[in-house]
């Protein structure tokens, strides 16, 4: 069984650019959650998406916008990169069921953005 | 809204010797509880969780945490460490959608 993969392990940009990081979630979840992880700092909830659609937004502005596809894997995207954005940033997937249960989340190992 | 304070930075202990981990936290709904390890280059496991039940709660690699109310604490413990437990231990809290908020995280540094 493979766990959650993600890509590029790295990433150096400019300020101003767009970015793409992607996420491949652990064989039968089907929630995808982004967390941003600043150095020194623990991991802050991005968004989460179940089943396609957006389940669930943190304290982020629009500029972070996410997908998920049919076999559950996600991507992150950010617009307008500014120098603050530098992070690691980890995708997490769970097996969401019907109703408000608890689900283990397991974490991939990120993606390391530099913004200069 | 919900918040968690880890009160240490870096707590640096000699292998074998009992550690302590402290963290409080602050909500204004029923809560969730979470311990969290990172080691070098990796993503975050789940080390122990509470979610109801016994206040005292174990992982199987040794560690403890108790939920205190009344004192809003989840304490991280363990008895006897060893150099690979040298790691960064995140605790989280979170309410009924179990989206975890994260503390900034403690650095356990085991020496010889």
């Amino acid at each position: 069984e493979t766990g959650v993969t993600q890509s590029p392990t790295h990433l150096i940009k400019t300020r101003g650019q767009q970015v793409t990081l992607r996420c491949s979630s652990q064989s039968g979840h089907n929630t995808v959650s982004w967390y941003q992880q600043a150095l020194g700092q623990g991991p802050q909830f991005i968004f989460q998406y179940y089943r396609e659609e957006e389940n669930g937004r943190g304290n982020f502005p629009p500029r972070f916008s996410g997908l998920q596809f049919p076999n559950y894997s996600s991507e992150l995207n950010v617009n307008a990169l500014e120098l603050d954005d530098s992070a690691l940033y980890l995708c997490a997937s769970s097996p969401k069921s019907r109703g408000n249960s608890y689900n283990e989340q397991f974490f991939g190992p990120g993606t390391r953005l530099t913004v200069l | 809204a919900q918040s968690v304070t880890q009160l240490d930075s870096q707590v640096p202990v000699f292998e074998e010797a009992p550690v302590e981990l402290r963290c409080n936290y602050s909500s204004s709904v029923s809560v969730y509880l979470f311990w969290y390890v990172q080691y070098p280059n990796q993503g975050l496991q789940l080390l122990l969780k509470y979610l109801s039940g016994s206040t005292l709660v174990e992982s199987i690699n040794g560690f403890e945490a108790e939920f205190n109310k009344s004192q809003t604490s989840f304490h991280l413990r363990k008895p006897s460490v060893h150099i690979s437990d040298t790691a960064e231990y995140f605790c989280a809290v979170s309410g009924g959608s179990y989206i975890p908020t994260f503390g900034r995280g403690t650095s356990l540094i085991v020496h010889p």
